[in-house]
């Protein structure tokens, strides 16, 4: 079935640094891929998302994009701040009624 | 704009107790779900509804009951509390449903069962 698998955390990054979360999916036709971030206290809200092959998602800095030949959705910022400090859950839709299968989540850490 | 409002955030069950874990939203979105967390897992939908009067099991129902009597509420009820019920659990609302829907998300209640 659909799958999602997201690298393990915790990353921990300085200020400014260069940053890629990994994820991967299995997926059956032709999934939209979306990341999810959590900050501290709140609930999961829409990062950015990419609904076809080799589209580019991108909000607040960060982008993604769909790579149907690797089956992958990296997650990547060129210069993270401490605010950018959270938890990131890799998601696509699933094939049941188009529900969302989350990955595990990462979470980053970054200090100054 | 209060969007999806979760109580309580923190709560402790004995073995057998029984409890509701409010879910209410004022986007008038007609889609509702619940969602559990395990440490170290993905999220897992338990039950959702597409509108009031309506709803339907997702990937992990048992142990839990659902009512969707407004468009705003959408409560979770545990009614025997076991241990492998303690989970992060989050509560969602979209305008419509499909690949592309923003999901809205609820803050999280912790939940322990000892």
């Amino acid at each position: 079935g659909n799958s999602v698998t997201q690298m393990e955390g915790p990353v921990t990054l300085s200020e400014e640094a260069f940053l890629t979360i990994n994820c991967t999916y299995t997926a059956t036709g032709y999934p939209s891929l979306f990341w999810y971030v959590q900050y501290p206290g709140e609930g999961l809200q829409l990062l950015l998302k990419a609904t076809k092959a080799d589209d580019k998602g991108s909000n607040k800095g960060f982008e993604a994009t769909y790579r149907k030949e690797t089956t992958s959705f990296h997650l990547e910022k060129g210069s993270v701040q401490v605010s950018d400090s959270a938890v990131y859950f890799c998601a696509l839709s699933g094939p049941v009624a188009d529900k969302l299968i989350f990955g595990t989540g990462t979470r980053l850490q970054v200090f100054p | 704009n209060a969007g999806v409002t979760q109580t309580p955030k923190f709560r402790i069950l004995k073995i057998g107790q029984s409890m509701t874990l409010q879910c209410t939203q004022d986007m008038n979105h007609n889609y509702m779900y619940w969602y559990r967390q395990d440490p170290g897992m993905g999220l897992k939908l338990i039950y959702y509804s597409v509108g009031a009067g309506i709803t339907d099991k997702g990937e992990v129902p048992n142990g839990y009951n659902v009512s969707r009597s407004t468009t705003e509420d959408f409560p979770l009820r545990l009614e025997l509390a076991a241990p492998s019920q303690t989970s992060v659990y989050f509560c969602a609302s979209s305008y419509g449903q499909g690949p592309n829907e923003k999901l809205f998300f609820g803050s999280g209640t912790q939940l322990s069962v000892l």
